[in-house]
């Protein structure tokens, strides 16, 4: 079983739908981090959390860390949006190492 | 700032030939990571550096070799390529440890060795 587990792997919405992806991971962490790649394959960073919640225009994440879960929501979906969106966490221990989910491809329709 | 810079964007090498994949940033960034990315699986580490002349194993390792000569560049080194070396190797870099700091991508070399 992977550390990282990200659901569902594919999602097709609406223009204007409101967008939940979900993130659980096995491991002991001191840092989420929620990236999103591009169709052209560049990636940014989006969120880095520790708890709680962040928020940033349209995209809202937050985590749970005694249930080791993390959402990503996206409100009002625009057809930019499509890209696949990777959850990475931070382990507690090792140097410096990131461990990556497999990412959601998202795909918003008009 | 040009951010993450990584050339080239595109390779195709033979078995066995050997290539450098650069990779350079301006942020004065003191963390700088390689990781490949296969088709449908996540990043995979395959070296990090935490500050020039710093270089330690990641993940997957076997096959390339680094070095971290100055801050700004973090060269990744493959001797004898295989295919099993086809991938999309992203660079980033970091401020500090990616505890506190978020990582900058380059925008990736895509790699096919046949």
């Amino acid at each position: 079983k992977n550390e990282v587990e990200q659901s569902p792997q594919n999602l097709t919405a609406q223009e204007g739908e409101f967008i939940t992806i979900n993130c659980s991971y096995s491991v002991g962490i001191s840092a989420l981090h929620w990236l999103q790649q591009h169709p052209g394959g560049g990636i940014v960073s989006l969120f880095m959390l520790s708890s709680g919640k962040k928020k940033h225009g349209r995209l809202i994440a937050t985590i749970n860390i005694q249930e080791k879960h993390s959402s990503l929501h996206i409100t009002a979906s625009h057809p930019r949006d499509s890209a696949v969106y990777i959850c990475a966490v931070k382990g507690g221990r090792d140097t410096d190492k990131l461990i990556f989910g497999t990412g959601t491809r998202l795909q918003v329709f008009p | 700032n040009a951010g993450v810079t990584q050339t080239p964007k595109f390779r195709i090498l033979k078995i066995g030939q050997s290539m450098t994949l650069q990779c350079t940033q301006d942020m004065n960034h003191n963390y700088m990571y390689w990781y490949r990315q296969d088709p449908g699986m996540g990043l995979k580490l395959i070296y990090y550096s935490v500050g020039a002349g710093i270089t330690d194993k990641g993940e997957v390792p076997n096959g390339y070799n680094v070095s971290r000569s100055t801050t700004e560049d973090f060269p990744l080194r493959l001797e004898l390529a295989a295919p099993s070396q086809t991938s999309v190797y992203f660079c980033a870099s970091s401020y500090l440890d990616s505890s506190y700091n978020e990582q900058f991508f380059g925008p990736g070399t895509r790699l096919t060795v046949l």
